[in-house]
């Protein structure tokens, strides 16, 4: 079942914080996070695996709950360049790979 | 470098023409899967192979086909277009492994009419 990203959107002035969450009904092995720009692909951000740490990519970070399948990512003092529509893909033990992508969600970042 | 590539990268086709759009990969991952994007549904998988003759179905796989002869390329087919199949289709590898992250390719996006 696909995860549940919230919000579906945000607006963000340059230097603001925005936080995405996203819920699975599963139990999780793993959460990647991916952003995608207009017209191109999702390019890849960083992962949390089960039992791991918090991780971190410039100002981005995130984190996952496990007893509660849930993970956020954390967008701090944002930038321009963090404009774009941001997925989080669900792994299970079971699932061997395959991914489980959230709707997305869309951020704007403004000058 | 190593790499993930798609081609076309944009096609026009008649509804009930057959297509096939192709994927190949450098990285020698075991792993590969198509997905289509759709406003409002995010990436839902058609197909995934975890190694040479190796398929499976993914969730939207009716009126799709792959085939894996090497571990570098996984072809999807349309058998008979549909204009519901108009869409950005994406492929994506990974290593092999649970907890192995995806890297896509840069997308082809088709247009049936």
């Amino acid at each position: 079942q696909q995860p549940v990203q919230s919000p579906q959107a945000v607006i963000l002035r340059e230097g603001e914080d925005a936080v995405i969450n996203c819920s699975s009904s599963k139990a999780l092995y793993s959460v990647h996070w991916y952003r995608q720009k207009h017209g191109e692909a999702p390019v890849f951000l960083m992962i949390l695996l089960k039992g791991g740490e918090q991780k971190g990519h410039e100002k981005i970070s995130a984190s996952f709950n496990e007893k509660k399948q849930q993970s956020s990512l954390y967008l701090t003092a944002s930038q321009l360049s963090y404009s774009g529509t941001y997925f989080c893909g669900t792994g299970t033990t079971d699932s061997w790979g395959k991914l489980q992508f959230g709707a997305g969600t869309q951020v704007v970042v403004t000058p | 470098d190593a790499e993930i590539t798609q081609s076309p990268r944009h096609k026009i086709t008649e509804t009930g023409r057959q297509v096939t759009l192709a994927c190949h990969q450098t990285w020698n991952h075991n792993n590969m899967f198509w997905y289509r994007q759709d406003l409002g549904h995010g990436l839902r998988l058609i197909h995934y192979s975890y190694g040479v003759q190796d398929t499976n179905k993914g969730e939207v796989s009716d009126g799709y086909s792959v085939s894996r002869s090497n571990t570098e390329d996984l072809p999807l087919t349309l058998e008979s277009a549909a204009s519901s199949q108009t869409s950005v289709y994406f492929c994506a590898s990974s290593i092999g492994n649970a907890g192995e992250t995806q890297y896509f390719g840069p997308g082809t996006r088709l247009l049936v009419l």
